[in-house]
């Protein structure tokens, strides 16, 4: 697998739904960063997590970092149709970022 | 709350032309990146650039690819001699230090 992998490549819940996006690296890195890009536009940077953490709560996302299985998950809690979105992680490793193919997500009201 | 912006927003070219994309990041920033987004694909990292040189550089990023910081605040990509598969969606992103990267809205590049 490649550096940055996310799992599962699609998902889609209702609203109100908890939705869990799971990603996995291969290389040591100094964090881990995670993306949200609606269709066609730019990347919003959701949170960022570094190697020494464990959780991180922002809002309604909640995101952890097992760097012994090196794998993150993102969850977002109470999902709104708003929250529609492609969702990806990125590796930070000597600066540059290395992402992955991203999670479609689609919360249906 | 300051942002990174990018210009065009969409640019349209024929093949063989020179474009050139510019970039204004964060003021405070000292690293600063390019990245590419096939439609479709994952975003693929071009090129990283700090203190007036580029410190790294991807297989993608080859000799038709320049980057240049040519006055205190804009940050450009140029592509010399552009191909078909050129065409993507260009990023822009600076980040201060070992932290978030910052990106700018994008420029959409269609090369015909």
């Amino acid at each position: 697998s490649q550096q940055g992998e996310e799992d599962p490549q699609a998902l889609s819940i209702q609203e109100g739904e908890n939705a869990t996006m799971n990603c996995s690296y291969k290389t040591s890195i100094n964090n881990l960063q995670w993306y949200r890009q609606n269709s066609g536009r730019g990347l919003v940077h959701l949170i960022l997590i570094r190697s020494n953490e464990r959780e991180k709560h922002s809002g309604r996302l909640r995101v952890t970092l097992d760097t012994s299985k090196k794998s993150s998950s993102l969850l977002i809690t109470a999902s709104r149709a708003a929250d529609t979105a492609s969702y990806f992680c990125a590796t930070e490793t000597g600066g540059k970022l290395i992402f992955g193919q991203g999670t479609e997500l689609s919360v249906k009201p | 709350e300051p942002e990174v912006t990018q210009t065009p927003s969409h640019q349209v070219t024929q093949m063989g032309q020179e474009v050139i994309l510019r970039c204004v990041p964060i003021s405070n920033h000292l690293y600063f990146y390019w990245y590419r987004q096939i439609l479709g694909q994952k975003v693929e990292f071009l090129v990283s650039f700090y203190n007036n040189e580029i410190s790294e550089k991807s297989e993608i990023f080859d000799d038709q690819f320049s980057v240049e910081r040519p006055d205190g605040s804009n940050f450009t990509l140029k592509i010399r001699s552009t191909k078909l598969e050129d065409s993507a969606m260009y990023f822009c992103a600076s980040v201060q230090g070992a932290d978030t990267q910052y990106f700018g809205p994008g420029t959409r590049l269609t090369v015909l």
